[in-house]
């Protein structure tokens, strides 16, 4: 059975950094072309890709925020972690991760974080 | 980044009836290899996205036949024949052909 989920600190001050972590289980990030990947959704708007990391230990990281991610996967490879830094009121919003194998889609999904950035 | 452009932003179906969301990219979907990286998504009240259809027409492993992937390069549409209360939700196109991936702003269907 596949899960993963979503952990993180529910809320936190502008200016400081965002950790968040992954816990999956029932498939392995070894397996070749296996992907975890990271999400975020603002209240009432689209979902926005973030990063990615692959089998083969490569990162992917969206643009307009790579500057400010840090992908990191611990040994056993049941965990992932995602770190935002310099968070901004923007930065509220439910985080996702998801998996993906090749090109079949995100097909699993974990329940989310919601994560609020507030003074 | 390539956009993905939805309409409607909402639609309303009575049970039973069909309903049909479009998707624009502003890029070509399609691979070299044959490939429309195409995805549908719905998102439930209250829970994460889930994966209909992969590749433009493939359907996701549990999903109902009642949905339907067709399209072209850049032209996508979803359809779901004899609609269910259980449908309810916004739905979603995505793309994998490039990093990052991206999503359409979704299409609510209402009953």
């Amino acid at each position: 059975q596949v899960t993963l989920k979503e952990s993180g600190p529910g809320m936190l001050q502008p200016s400081k950094t965002l950790s968040l972590t992954c816990s999956f289980s029932g498939f392995s990030l070894n397996t070749s072309g296996m992907v975890v990947n990271w999400f975020r959704q603002p209240s009432g708007k689209s979902l926005e890709w973030l990063a990615a990391i692959d089998w083969d230990g490569d990162k992917y990281y969206n643009p307009s925020l790579k500057s400010r991610l840090t992908f990191s996967k611990d040994t056993s490879n049941t965990q992932v972690f995602l770190k935002i830094t310099s968070v901004d009121i923007a930065d509220t919003a439910t985080y996702y991760c998801a998996r993906r194998l090749r090109g079949s889609g995100f097909d699993y999904w974990g329940q989310g974080v919601m994560v609020t950035v507030s003074s | 980044d390539i956009v993905m452009t939805q309409a409607p932003l909402s639609v309303s179906v009575t049970p039973g009836e069909s309903a049909s969301i479009s998707c624009r990219s502003s890029k070509s979907l399609l691979h070299s290899n044959g490939i429309t990286y195409v995805y549908w998504y719905l998102q439930k009240p209250g829970k994460s996205p889930q994966l209909l259809i992969y590749r433009m027409s493939d359907l996701a492993s549990g999903v109902p036949d009642r949905f339907s992937g067709s399209g072209s390069e850049t032209d996508f549409t979803l359809k779901i024949s004899r609609v269910e209360a259980e449908d309810v939700g916004i739905y979603y196109c995505g793309q994998l052909l490039e990093n990052p991936n991206t999503f359409g702003a979704g299409t609510k269907l209402e009953l």
